[in-house]
């Protein structure tokens, strides 16, 4: 079945350096590919999408890579920030638009 | 717009009762989703759902869990006979269509427990 793997489980930072979070999909017919950012005891909230027919996307301090050939597609933070600690998730969604499948979720830590 | 509401936020039932999840989409969607979320895990699909119809519930357990999303009020999820391995946060999510890149919005989620 389709599935998505998301690496690292955790990640810690020193603010003001960047994190990347990696992802690669099964399903070769996926192609939104929308990451959520989970505070602790928070509903899931969208941070930044990206559509097949896209290379990169960014907005302000984040920025999404998505490399259809190799089914992997990444998270970029830069100058990352204390309220930046949270869990992010990747996920993968077909065409269909109704199975988005998530990846396991990267806990941040972002120190001060 | 409220955005997606579910209730109960947190819901305690002991082991053999019933648990019933509610989730109103938010104002003009008619596309709900239910997913699972176990401690310290991530966010497993459920079930899709659109007025009156299950489109896909291949996350769904064969057993004691059941959707519904009526024509008139909420979408339920139902639990019966809940275990231990139940407790978990469900969340429903919400979209106005389902094309693709359509962004689906998150309610808070309701923490069930079970003892």
């Amino acid at each position: 079945g389709e599935n998505v793997e998301q690496h690292p489980s955790t990640l810690s930072v020193q603010e003001g350096d960047s994190a990347v979070i990696k992802c690669t999909y099964s399903d070769s017919a996926s192609n939104y590919f929308p990451w959520y950012k989970q505070e602790l005891g928070k509903r899931p909230q969208l941070i930044i999408d990206i559509r097949s027919n896209v290379g990169e996307k960014k907005d302000q301090r984040i920025a999404v890579t998505l490399n259809k050939t190799a089914k992997h597609f990444s998270l970029h933070i830069t100058e990352t920030q204390p309220e930046d600690s949270a869990v992010y998730f990747c996920a993968a969604s077909n065409p269909g638009g109704f199975k988005t499948i998530f990846g396991a979720g990267t806990r941040l830590f972002v120190k001060a | 717009n409220a955005g997606v509401m579910q209730n109960p936020r947190h819901l305690v039932r002991r082991r053999g009762q019933e648990a019933r999840l509610r989730c109103s989409p938010m104002k003009g969607h008619s596309h709900v989703y239910w997913y699972r979320q176990l401690p310290e895990e991530g966010l497993k699909f459920m079930v899709y759902l659109q007025k009156e119809n299950i489109i896909d519930e291949s996350g769904m357990p064969k057993e004691r869990f059941s959707a519904e999303f009526p024509k008139e009020g909420p979408s339920i999820l139902r639990i019966q006979q809940v275990v231990r391995g139940d407790s978990a946060a469900y969340f429903c999510a919400s979209s106005q269509d389902r094309g693709p890149n359509t962004e689906a919005f998150f309610g808070q989620g309701t923490r069930l427990t079970v003892v």
